[in-house]
């Protein structure tokens, strides 16, 4: 199947810095990239949508300026937590698709952020 | 509120034993997705159903998707020590070929030796 890398794994922080995640499709090419947060015990939260070369959809009370979202080419997407505060500590998986259906999403995983 | 419920939110179970995990939306679900994460890592795609009534099954896991296509089963059949982990419904709900998927909250589940 497709594989999707994320880095760093882990990641920790001190608060008021910025942290950058990469997201990339090993052996496809991306049109579409998703990142999502996951707090403990709780369900995966959809916060962007990026498509190569335009800007990225955000989902409601996710601030752009904050998780700036660039999807540059169709194997490299990032994103950059500015800023961060302990309240933005969580785990951040993204997943890529090459298609248009869902079942073409693979996803990546994962990177634990620590802000102290 | 969550769109997705998933029943139970963890669970605890004998090696050899069957269980079975639950899906519900209040709304039409257009796909729903069966998903297994284990703790820290990224999501490692079950089954995928999509009409009413459909059931898959792959190795001693079953996936059924109810009639009215609002409610989702998981079962796994005398469970092992690698069915531990998380498991997630993720689903379609916008449909039109909606590019966004909705997760339930996930369901832990232990499997005792």
């Amino acid at each position: 199947g497709a594989v999707v890398s994320q880095h760093p794994s882990r990641v920790i922080c001190k608060s008021g810095t910025s942290v950058k995640i990469e997201c990339r499709s090993l052996d496809f090419q991306a049109t579409t990239m998703f990142w999502y947060r996951q707090f403990p015990k709780q369900s995966l939260m959809l916060m962007a949508t990026s498509n190569e070369g335009s800007k990225a959809t955000y989902e409601q009370g996710v601030e752009k300026d904050k998780f700036l979202i660039n999807h540059a080419s169709l194997t490299l997407s990032t994103l950059t937590v500015t800023s961060a505060h302990p309240e933005d500590s969580s785990f951040y998986i993204c997943s890529a698709s090459s298609g248009t259906s869902l079942l073409e999403q693979y996803f990546g995983p994962g990177t634990r952020l620590t802000v102290t | 509120s969550q769109e997705l419920e998933q029943s139970p939110q963890s669970l605890i179970v004998q090696e050899g034993k069957n269980l079975t995990i639950n899906c519900t939306s209040s709304k039409t679900l257009y796909g729903l997705y069966w998903y297994k994460q284990k703790y820290g890592e990224g999501l490692i795609f079950l089954m995928m159903l999509q009409k009413g009534g459909e059931e898959k099954s792959h190795e001693k896991i079953t996936a059924k998707l109810d009639e009215k296509k609002q409610q989702s089963s998981l079962h796994i059949t005398a469970s092992q020590p690698s069915h531990a982990g998380i498991y997630l419904c993720g689903a379609d709900i916008g449909g039109q070929g909606a590019q966004k998927l909705v997760f339930g909250q996930g369901t832990r589940l232990t499997i005792n030796p």
